[in-house]
């Protein structure tokens, strides 16, 4: 059992270009959520999902975008990609009702704009 | 905006002692609570969590403690040994329906052989 995978581990990109942090989970989880995590702060959430074909934002949601078109899958794509996205980012997935049950996490992609 | 905060940024403890780690939460319409355990390089673990209408709760050598009169969460840990070593977080949902977990800064556990 996986668990949350997260793929790249680690990415580089200069500014401007596009890229898709890639998110699946195998614990059949309806919900599914990105945040950000940066140095001496908290984790921030991006962007969630309460199940296939549904999203909303999260509190720091402009310059990504996200879909759920299956319940495993829910990748995260930069249009546009700006040095104050450099972060690490997370993913992570629960049972229905992501503020009320725990949310299990990957091990993040750490991602750098030049 | 409302927001989930630590009293400390670093705790050192002796191996061996037990370690509290404190967290001030705002939202008083709150009723559900995580504590998170953090490691290099890792995303974080889940521990502990607790609903509102419970004061506490107890895990493997672990005890979480919530104070909803002065809003206020802690985290013990029995006996701390140096794999214990990580950042650990509190979060709060925010109130029913948004499905949303805030995240405080985090507290650095250091243990000292």
């Amino acid at each position: 059992n996986a668990g949350v995978t997260q793929t790249p581990k680690f990415q580089v990109l200069k500014t401007g270009q596009s890229m898709t942090l890639q998110c699946a989970q195998d614990m059949n989880h309806e919900y599914m959520s990105w945040y950000r995590q940066d140095p001496g702060m908290g984790l921030r959430l991006i962007h969630y999902s309460v199940g296939a074909g549904i999203t909303d934002q999260g509190e720091v949601p402009n310059g990504y975008n996200v879909s759920r078109s299956t319940t495993e899958d829910f990748p995260l794509r930069l249009l546009s990609a700006a040095p104050s996205q450099t972060s690490v980012y997370f993913c992570a997935s629960s049972h229905r009702g992501g503020g009320n049950q725990p949310q299990h996490f990957g091990d993040g992609t750490r991602l750098s704009i030049l | 905006g409302e927001s989930v905060g630590l009293h400390l940024p670093t705790l050192s403890v002796q191996e061996g002692d037990n370690s509290i780690i404190n967290c001030a939460y705002s939202n008083s319409a709150s009723d559900y609570f995580i504590w998170y355990k953090q490691e290099s390089g890792k995303g974080p673990q889940f521990i502990i969590d607790i609903r509102s209408n419970m004061d506490k709760r107890q895990g493997q050598r672990v005890t979480v403690l919530l104070n909803k009169t002065v809003k206020h969460l802690s985290l013990q840990i029995a006996a701390t040994q140096p794999g214990d070593s990580a950042v650990y977080f509190c979060a709060e949902n925010t109130p029913r329906g948004a499905q949303k977990l805030v995240f405080g800064q985090g507290t650095r556990l250091t243990i000292n052989p």
